[in-house]
């Protein structure tokens, strides 16, 4: 089955800066990667997905990047801010089957 | 609020009792999935149904838990004699099968407690 690594477990930038979280799975099937933030207590939040035709993705401040051929992808926050603090999770599935997710990255922006 | 619902919130049992779970997905989904995420962890994946179909169950999953879709819409997820291991968040999410259908939506969940 499919296996997702997630690095680092931790991350602390200073606001302003970017944080990059990366992700490699194991299954070369796997077609679609979304990236999910959860706050203490809250129910986890889709903030942007690609999929395995696209190499790139942006939405504001955030972008995901995907190498299909090293089976990684990765997010990009840029301009930190305060409520960028949470814990995020990258997944990977095959089409609209089950999510398999990483362990999450705690995040944390420093005033 | 048009988003997945998920009954009850919380959850309190003593070891050796049976719960169960109620989750609505969003009303134009067809795909439901449930999930358990235990503290510090992803979510992990436990069964998932399109329309009233119960396409895969973990291989992890006890034979103590069963779920059901009985008219495609709203589920149950059942846990029967309950252990201490079973403390978790269960969480509920929906997807369609058109255009955007790889999107799963989840619910607030359910974070049972067995004592």
């Amino acid at each position: 089955g499919e296996n997702v690594e997630q690095h680092p477990s931790t991350l602390s930038v200073q606001e302003g800066d970017s944080a990059v979280i990366k992700c490699t799975y194991s299954d070369s099937a796997s077609n679609y990667f979304p990236w999910y933030k959860q706050e203490l207590g809250k129910r986890p939040q889709l903030i942007i997905d690609i999929r395995s035709n696209v190499g790139e993705k942006k939405d504001q401040r955030i972008a995901v990047t995907l190498n299909k051929t090293a089976k990684h992808f990765s997010l990009h926050i840029t301009e930190t801010q305060p409520e960028d603090s949470a814990v995020y999770f990258c997944a990977a599935s095959f089409g609209n089957e089950k999510l398999t997710f990483g362990t999450g990255t705690r995040l944390t922006i420093i005033p | 609020d048009t988003g997945v619902s998920q009954d009850p919130r919380h959850k309190i049992t003593k070891r050796g009792q049976n719960v169960t779970f109620r989750c609505d997905p969003i009303s134009e989904h067809n795909r439901l999935y449930w999930y358990r995420q235990t503290l510090g962890q992803g979510p992990e994946f436990l069964t998932y149904f399109q329309n009233e179909a119960q396409l895969e169950k973990s291989r992890l999953l006890s034979d103590r838990f069963s779920a059901e879709r009985p008219k495609g819409s709203f589920s149950t997820l059942e846990i029967q004699r309950t252990e201490q291991g079973d403390s978790a968040m269960y969480l509920c999410a929906s997807s369609s099968t058109g255009f955007r259908g790889d999107t799963q939506y989840f619910g607030p969940g359910t974070r049972l407690t067995v004592l």
